[in-house]
């Protein structure tokens, strides 16, 4: 079956340490995106990639990093830099630039 | 500042009656707007515009765009339990050095009572 995939489903992490949020897709899709979503908001771009070995910061990259070293992984490390990591995190990719975005099913991170 | 401003926030209707879902937006280099279901977890692409006054359909579900106005519409008619959710409009637009990207409202959450 051909999609994406994230995991963690649930992620649990004390203050001041790092995680980091896979995702994968087998769709052959050249851009990848990571948004956070929180309750009652919208979806925030955190960080995107059109291309393999490139990225750019979305609107809230601070305290997050990314790679993306194959086509089909893009994977997101949320750092003790980021103040309130508590949050939905939604990764999708997209065949072209301009095409519709289709996302994993989530990573539900809580920090205790 | 890129803005997409959805309306109602929520909306509690009874099975059987027929919504709008309004959008609007500013941004500049429009390229297209799309509409996206969330149920629980990961949003499911609906429809995406770009050409004004042409409407998309798919089943109950119905879309227009009106780039002039800067608006978009989401209609369901017949509604059903199954159309709970939470509707999320997202436009994209060009970044002036890479690419293009989406910016979404902060969506409407639609109950549909028996």
């Amino acid at each position: 079956d051909g999609g994406i995939t994230q995991s963690p489903k649930y992620l649990f992490r004390k203050e001041g340490q790092n995680v980091t949020l896979s995702c994968e897709q087998n769709l052959n899709h050249d851009a990848m995106y990571w948004y956070r979503q929180d309750p009652g908001q919208g979806l925030r771009l955190i960080y995107y990639s059109q291309i393999v070995n490139d990225f750019q910061k979305g609107d809230i990259a601070e305290g997050y990093s990314v790679s993306r070293e194959k086509k089909e992984s893009f994977p997101l490390t949320v750092t003790s830099a980021q103040k309130n990591p508590t949050a939905f995190y939604l990764c999708a990719s997209s065949r072209e630039r301009e095409g519709p975005q289709f996302f994993g099913p989530g990573t539900r991170l809580t920090v205790l | 500042e890129d803005k997409v401003v959805q309306s109602p926030l929520s909306l509690v209707v009874h099975e059987g009656d027929t919504v709008t879902l309004n959008c609007s937006y500013e941004v500049t280099n429009f390229r297209s707007l799309l509409w996206y279901k969330q149920e629980k977890k990961a949003p499911t692409f609906l429809f995406m515009l770009t050409s004004s006054g042409i409407e998309k359909k798919s089943g109950r579900l119905s879309s227009i765009l009106d780039k002039k106005e800067l608006f978009s519409i989401l209609n369901i008619t017949a509604t059903q339990t199954g159309d709970s959710a939470i509707y999320l409009c997202a436009v994209r637009f060009l970044m002036e050095t890479s690419g293009s990207r989406l910016t979404f409202g902060e969506g409407t959450q639609l109950t549909v009572n028996p």
